[in-house]
């Protein structure tokens, strides 16, 4: 099973920002958090990733809270290309025994509108 | 970071026939993985490509409906054997080049209907 929880589906004005929470009480000391986006009819796409600081890269930043139960994902000026499901996904490091592969869980439904 | 193409994009295959999909990476990779997307649902892990070794399955999927090759570091394959309509889904591979590397790429995914 996922270890993580996320809203089913939200919505998002054009040019505003988009955040996107996700909750993973459980996750262990050398778990990083990683966020994926698969828009229709393509592969996922990874997006960001993060252990316990704040990360920003060019399409979105992370953040995680101090006790690294929940993040959120924020796209700081949303676009209607931006329309996808958002996975956030918990996993180890590869040399820490992690298998390497992803356990997405149901993810978040983002709509951008106009 | 890895370009990943994956054949047939998509396929309508008759029921009790069997379809291979193959899996070709610009550039060696460490690990190499299989999933499926069934309609409307997110992804499950099918399987583990072990190089020159047998797949590693994950719970609910066996060898003899999904066998795998892994020839070499840059090349996969996925057989769906003896399909039939509950088989209808996207097969996607996915690949994380190496145990440093942070993120995992994915092909665009075959669309399989079986009829």
């Amino acid at each position: 099973d996922a270890k993580t929880t996320q809203p089913p589906s939200m919505d998002c004005a054009e040019g505003r920002a988009a955040n996107l929470p996700c909750n993973h009480s459980t996750i262990s000391g050398n778990e990083y958090v990683y966020w994926y986006r698969q828009i229709h009819s393509q592969g996922p796409q990874y997006i960001i990733h993060g252990l316990k600081n704040n990360e920003t890269n060019e399409m979105a930043s992370l953040i995680i809270t101090e006790d690294r139960k929940s993040s959120t994902l924020i796209l700081p000026h949303a676009t209607l290309r931006d329309t996808a499901v958002y996975y956030c996904i918990v996993r180890g490091n590869l040399y820490g025994g992690s298998q390497g592969n992803l356990i997405f869980g149901k993810g978040t439904k983002l709509s951008v509108k106009p | 970071s890895a370009v990943i193409s994956q054949k047939p994009s998509r396929d309508i295959c008759q029921r009790g026939t069997s379809l291979t999909i193959q899996c070709q990476v610009d550039s060696q990779v460490t690990m190499m993985f299989w999933y499926r997307q069934q309609p409307g649902q997110s992804l499950t892990l099918i399987a583990t490509a072990n190089q020159g070794s047998e797949a590693t399955y994950e719970s609910g999927f066996v060898i003899d409906k999904f066998p795998i090759s892994r020839p070499n570091l840059t090349f996969s394959t996925l057989t769906v054997s003896n399909m039939s309509p509950e088989d209808s889904s996207i097969y996607l591979c996915s690949v994380v080049p190496d145990r440093v590397s942070t993120e995992a790429f994915f092909g665009q995914g075959t669309r399989l209907t079986v009829v």
